[in-house]
């Protein structure tokens, strides 16, 4: 398996309060991503990133941003949380532009 | 805009018997496809992936999917289902004009009865 590790695993929080989601990866890959997962949607993404400093938007990326200040770690922010904001968090990796995307296990994020 | 449309969404089947996901894509130009499996609270494992080739990919697990560019489809079949292939399948295309930014589909939960 890719060295994925996401962080924290489990959240709750309140509506209004900024939270942020860490993606960490020991593959030394390029390529990273943040997808949300919502029942009936699959996995849409969020924010990409294609190197350090290097960021681009998704199709759904309104509410959230992104950084990334190290080839390992991609951060997700979540400026003031919204309950539409409950979902399933998925990171991944790739390490060329055309190539397969590697899953880290996902952040279970609950906005109450 | 690429899209992908996964029609069924469960699927029950018995074990021993075959199995058939269907995946029709949309694409502008030659896609990147690709299978995935996501079992209960876990991430999502590759099964098999098209590039270019042979339209016919072995996977893992004993998965296959085959690319049909005139129908626009990349069907993933498996002859004989096993209990630990209960699980929800997504497909997804990619490609050179996209930045490899994936699309999915909206999945396929497969029950296994037994």
């Amino acid at each position: 398996d890719a060295g994925i590790t996401q962080s924290p695993r489990h959240k709750v929080t309140e509506t209004g309060t900024p939270v942020t989601l860490r993606c960490h990866q020991t593959e030394n890959h390029r390529y990273m991503y943040w997808y949300r997962q919502d029942p009936g949607h699959g996995l849409r993404l969020i924010h990409y990133s294609y190197g350090v400093k290097d960021t681009d938007k998704g199709e759904v990326s309104d509410g959230y941003s992104v950084s990334r200040s190290k080839t390992e770690d991609f951060l997700l922010t979540l400026e003031s949380a919204t309950s539409s904001q409950t979902s399933v968090y998925f990171c991944a990796i790739s390490a060329e532009t055309v190539d397969t995307q590697y899953f880290g296990p996902g952040t279970r994020l609950t906005v109450l | 805009a690429q899209s992908v449309t996964q029609p069924d969404i469960h699927i029950t089947v018995s074990e021993g018997a075959s199995l058939e996901l269907r995946c029709n894509y949309s694409y502008g130009a030659t896609p990147y496809l690709f299978w995935y499996v996501q079992s209960p609270g876990q991430g999502l494992q590759l099964l098999l992936k098209y590039f270019s080739g042979d339209t016919l990919v072995q996977g893992i697990k004993g998965f296959e999917a085959e690319f049909k560019r005139s129908q626009s489809s990349f069907n993933l079949r498996k002859p004989s289902v096993h209990w630990s292939d209960a699980a929800e399948y997504f497909c997804a295309v990619g490609g050179s004009t996209a930045g490899n930014k994936l699309t999915f589909g909206g999945g396929t939960r497969v029950l296994v009865k037994p």
